[in-house]
C-alpha cells in the first residue's frame, strides 16, 4: 500500500503537554478505525478503536475523534509521558471484510521532549 | 487470554539460504492469521493472510511463501533469501475484528 515506502513524519511534544496525532483515511465504506502504538523493536499494540457510527471515544488518557465528512481520524494523548514515545499507526477496516484485513496509515513518530 | 508467539526473535542469514519463521497463537480457535513485513522506519506491508488451515492468500508477489499446517500455527518460508528480504516480520491474529500483533522477528540477510 501507499504507506509502505514512506518515511515516517515526526511530532515532537513537550513532556506533560497534550499530543494530537492526525490521520487521513481513504475508504468511506470503512466501518471500524483503530489506533496502534509501536515501540522500537516491538510489535504494534492496540490502543483504542472507534466504530463509524461514533465520532468520539475516550480511553485512559487517550481520546479518538472521527470526522467522516472529511475522512479524518485523530488520537489525542493527555499529559504526554516519556513512555508515550513510539510510532503511532491509524488503521481502517473496510465494511464487509470477512478476512478482517485492515488498511494501515503511514504512521507518525511521537518524540517526547524533556 | 490470547497470546501470540513468534520465533526466532532475531535472525541473521546469508543470501541464498532458506528461511522458516514460526508464529503460534494460544487461547483462541480458528483465528485469521497474517504475516506483515516492516522495513526500517516504514509502514506495514501485508504479505499473506489465512482464514483457515491450508488456506493462504498472497498479497504481493515475492520470494516468500506461507503455510498453515495447524489451526493456530502460521509459517513464513523462503527457499533462497535475497538481500531485500531483510526486515521486521510481524505475525498477527484476529477472531474476528481487531488484529493483534506478535513481538516480531528481526531478519538480517547478509
Amino acid at each position: 500500500g501507499e504507506s509502505v515506502g514512506l518515511h515516517l513524519p515526526t511530532l515532537s511534544v513537550q513532556e506533560g503537554d497534550n499530543s494530537i496525532i492526525n490521520c487521513a483515511y481513504s475508504n468511506s465504506a470503512s466501518d471500524y478505525f483503530i489506533w496502534y502504538k509501536q515501540e522500537s523493536g516491538k510489535g504494534p499494540q492496540f490502543i483504542i478503536d472507534i466504530r463509524s457510527n461514533m465520532d468520539k471515544r475516550q480511553g485512559q488518557r487517550v481520546t479518538v475523534l472521527l470526522n467522516k465528512t472529511v475522512k479524518h481520524l485523530s488520537l489525542q494523548i493527555a499529559a504526554t509521558q516519556p513512555g508515550d514515545s513510539a510510532v503511532y499507526f491509524c488503521a481502517e477496516r473496510p465494511l464487509g471484510n470477512r478476512d478482517d484485513k485492515i488498511i494501515f496509515g503511514k504512521g507518525t513518530r511521537l518524540h517526547i521532549l524533556p | 487470554s490470547q497470546t501470540i508467539h513468534q520465533w526466532p526473535a532475531t535472525l541473521v542469514q546469508p543470501v541464498g539460504s532458506p528461511l522458516s519463521l514460526e508464529c503460534t497463537v494460544e487461547g483462541t480457535s480458528n483465528p485469521n492469521l497474517y504475516w506483515y513485513r516492516q522495513a526500517a522506519g516504514r509502514g506495514l506491508q501485508l504479505l499473506f493472510y489465512s482464514v483457515g488451515i491450508g488456506q493462504i492468500s498472497s498479497e504481493v508477489p515475492q520470494n516468500l511463501s506461507a503455510s498453515r499446517p495447524q489451526d493456530r500455527q502460521f509459517i513464513l518460508s523462503s527457499k533462497k533469501l535475497l538481500l531485500s528480504d531483510s526486515g521486521f516480520y510481524l505475525c498477527a491474529w484476529s477472531h474476528p475484528g481487531l488484529q493483534f500483533f506478535g513481538p516480531g522477528t528481526r531478519l538480517t540477510v547478509l
